[in-house]
């Protein structure tokens, strides 16, 4: 059973457009929700995290928006870049003795 | 300030044989966690460990896997007799303090490909 479920698949963004990712969960004990970022190659990267007492966090050109009601959060990347193609994961947590629940993740090309 | 590390980046094993991988966390970081991804997957939680101790191995296949983290020294994740379904990318990330952020650092990861 898969507790976080990622979409789209794939994602191809025009360089300056707007990268929007989303991610449902299930299980409402989840109160973390972190994001990565992952190139060919390489272990995932820490890209920005959200808890549930907030609707939305910014940091730079990324923004989660957080909707505990629907159980969905969602990733927006303003103005993509072409460096910003990336494989991209949720990811959600409980607080305690719990590991982290990745979504598939989403490819995102960025082309110019 | 290292990140985590692991190594090798790349191991080959023939079916039967043993594989061990390890991971080195953060400094002042006590948590580890292993995750296996496959190709065009994402990442699955394995086993959870402090020093000494396996806090959470629900995520690691009951035979042939195992994972320790000694006093001193790497974690190690340890897969005996490999097949080729064992050919993925195993990840550890670190966190510094439980209930703390939950920040889960990752390293570059092992690429572990059966033959």
């Amino acid at each position: 059973q898969q507790q976080v479920k990622q979409s789209p698949q794939s994602l191809i963004v025009q360089k300056g457009g707007i990268s929007i990712i989303n991610c449902a969960y299930e299980n409402t004990a989840f109160d973390y929700f972190p994001w990565y970022q992952q190139f060919p190659g390489k272990g995932p990267a820490l890209l920005i995290a959200i808890r549930p007492d907030v609707s939305e966090k910014k940091e730079g050109r990324f923004t989660i928006s957080f909707n505990k009601s629907a159980k969905q959060f969602s990733l927006h990347i303003m103005d993509s870049q072409p460096g910003d193609s990336a494989t991209y994961f949720c990811a959600a947590s409980s607080s305690g003795n719990t590991p982290l629940v990745f979504g598939k993740g989403t490819r995102l090309s960025v082309i110019a | 300030n290292a990140g985590v590390m692991q190594n090798p980046r790349h191991l080959v094993r023939r079916r039967g044989q043993e594989a061990r991988l390890r991971c080195s966390p953060m400094k002042g970081h006590s948590h580890v966690y292993w995750y296996r991804q496959l190709p065009e997957e994402g990442l699955k939680f394995m086993v959870y460990l402090q020093k000494e101790n396996i806090i959470d191995e629900s995520g690691m296949p009951k035979e042939r896997f195992s994972a320790e983290f000694p006093k001193e020294g790497p974690s190690i994740l340890r897969i005996q007799q490999v097949v080729r379904g064992d050919s993925a990318a195993y990840f550890c990330a670190s966190s510094p303090t439980l209930g703390q952020g939950l920040q889960q650092y990752f390293g570059p990861g092992t690429r572990l490909t059966v033959t």
